[in-house]
């Protein structure tokens, strides 16, 4: 059974903290994204990754950084929190090489900036 | 630009009844469509996906869709409702570009009533 893990379901941090987000896939896919959550707004890129090491924006990058140094691994960083960046946070991997392909998406983690 | 509306933030069904959430979507390429479904507090589980080899697509836990190309449509049925279908709904569009990320819809949510 394929699976995408994140590491933390529930997360509560302060104003001005740095937060570390981890997903884990063990699908061997090249292409893993972080997305943000938010009511009414569907689902939004924050960033994505097609290889190790290699990263791009999205459509929502700012106040976020990303790191990929291994195939199965990407980390959200929120390198300083805020209360803006309350939000429901979904991993995803997809790989193989048809278009087609569905992405397969982590539990989330559901961050609260106080 | 590629973009997913759907129509409705909520829409609430009788047990055994029709459901039926729609979906339109705009892309200058042949798209690739997907829906998805999200329990509460859980991440996304793909329903079904339009890969141009069938218009209509079968899914799982009985949904199916049917694409339109005339009318930029994607939309999800179910002959009859359950009680364990309430959950949020996103349909989304492939891009065609930023790694194929997805293009969601803003959502709806299924309520369904005994």
């Amino acid at each position: 059974d394929v699976k995408v893990t994140q590491s933390s379901r529930y997360l509560v941090k302060r104003t001005g903290e740095k937060v570390f987000l981890e997903c884990v896939q063990d699908m061997d896919h090249e292409n893993m994204f972080w997305y943000r959550q938010d009511p009414g707004l569907g689902l939004r890129l924050i960033y994505f990754s097609y290889d190790v090491k290699m990263k791009e924006k999205g459509d929502i990058p700012e106040g976020y950084s990303v790191s990929r140094e291994k195939k199965e691994r990407f980390s959200l960083i929120l390198e300083s929190a805020s209360t803006n960046q309350t939000s429901m946070y979904l991993c995803a991997s997809t790989g193989g090489s048809r278009s087609y392909n569905e992405q397969f998406f982590g539990p989330g983690t559901r961050l609260t900036v106080l | 630009a590629q973009s997913v509306t759907q129509l409705g933030s909520h829409v609430s069904v009788s047990e055994g009844a029709l459901v039926l959430l729609r979906c339109n979507y705009s892309s200058s390429v042949p798209p690739y469509l997907f829906w998805y479904v999200q329990y509460p507090n859980q991440g996304l589980q793909l329903l079904l996906k339009y890969t141009s080899a069938a218009t209509l697509v079968k899914g799982i836990n009985g949904f199916e869709a049917e694409f339109k190309k005339s009318e930029t449509s994607f939309h999800l049925t179910k002959p009859s409702a359950h009680m364990s279908d309430a959950a949020e709904y996103f349909c989304a569009v492939r891009a065609y570009n930023q790694g194929g990320k997805l293009i969601f819809g803003q959502g709806t949510e299924l309520s369904v009533k005994p």
